[in-house]
């Protein structure tokens, strides 16, 4: 079965560091991309980059420098740090997978990461 | 980036009613065109890939074409577990870009 889950801080302070963990279960991430995507509360979703199953890296130029997306095959993780956080950054954050064909889907989602930004 | 034009934003609808959500990229996008369904506890899951291929497991109510800039989603017939949110999302060119979501609201 597959399943991905996000966990992290709920609440981060401004201008500090978020880190966020996928875990995978049920496939390999040799084998598939994982995707972060973000949303804020009672908006779109934002595509913010992704993990190739190589390990190389994709990322949306809005979030310019400030993102990071890493992975620890032999514990199914894959992790996204943002630094310098500011309110705007406030919403759920989704991993998701993909395969890596010229079609793909997003066909598996976790449940979000809930992730506020205050003081 | 290309943007996506979702119409409606809302749409109030009742049990067994034929829908169509829409869906307009800025630019052509190949049919690269995926449609998402998210409940309200924020469960998300594919509908269509490719403009027109069901996911694996989603009922056969579901239908999505088009191609060039304008495409769609249709459902056939409403029923109580479709009022949720409605995405559509193009990957011609990165970054992979989403529209603003529909919401299908029982009338």
């Amino acid at each position: 079965q597959v399943q991905l889950k996000e966990s992290g801080p709920g609440l981060v302070q401004p201008s500090q560091t978020l880190s966020l963990t996928c875990t995978v279960s049920g496939f390999s991430l040799t084998s598939y991309s994982v995707h972060w995507v973000r949303q804020h509360s009672g908006k779109s979703l934002e595509w913010m980059g992704r993990m190739w199953s190589d390990g190389d890296t994709s990322y949306n130029s809005a979030f310019t420098s400030r993102l990071s997306i890493s992975r620890d095959t032999s514990k199914s993780q894959v992790f996204l740090k943002m630094n310098s956080l500011q309110t705007e950054d406030t919403g759920t954050y989704y991993c998701a997978r993909t395969t890596e064909g010229i079609v793909w889907v997003m066909d598996a989602w976790g449940q979000g990461a809930s992730v506020t930004v205050s003081s | 980036d290309i943007q996506m034009t979702q119409t409606p934003s809302s749409m109030p609808a009742s049990l067994g009613e034929r829908v169509t959500i829409s869906c307009r990229a800025s630019q052509g996008i190949s049919n690269y065109l995926n449609w998402y369904q998210q409940k309200p506890d924020g469960t998300i899951k594919p509908l269509i890939y490719y403009t027109s291929n069901l996911q694996s497991g989603v009922p056969s109510r579901f239908s999505g074409s088009g191609s060039g800039t304008d495409y769609s989603l249709t459902i056939s017939s409403l029923e109580p577990e479709d009022f949720a949110m409605y995405y559509c999302q193009q990957y011609d060119s990165s970054p992979p870009t989403f529209g603003a979501g529909t919401k299908l609201e029982l009338k």
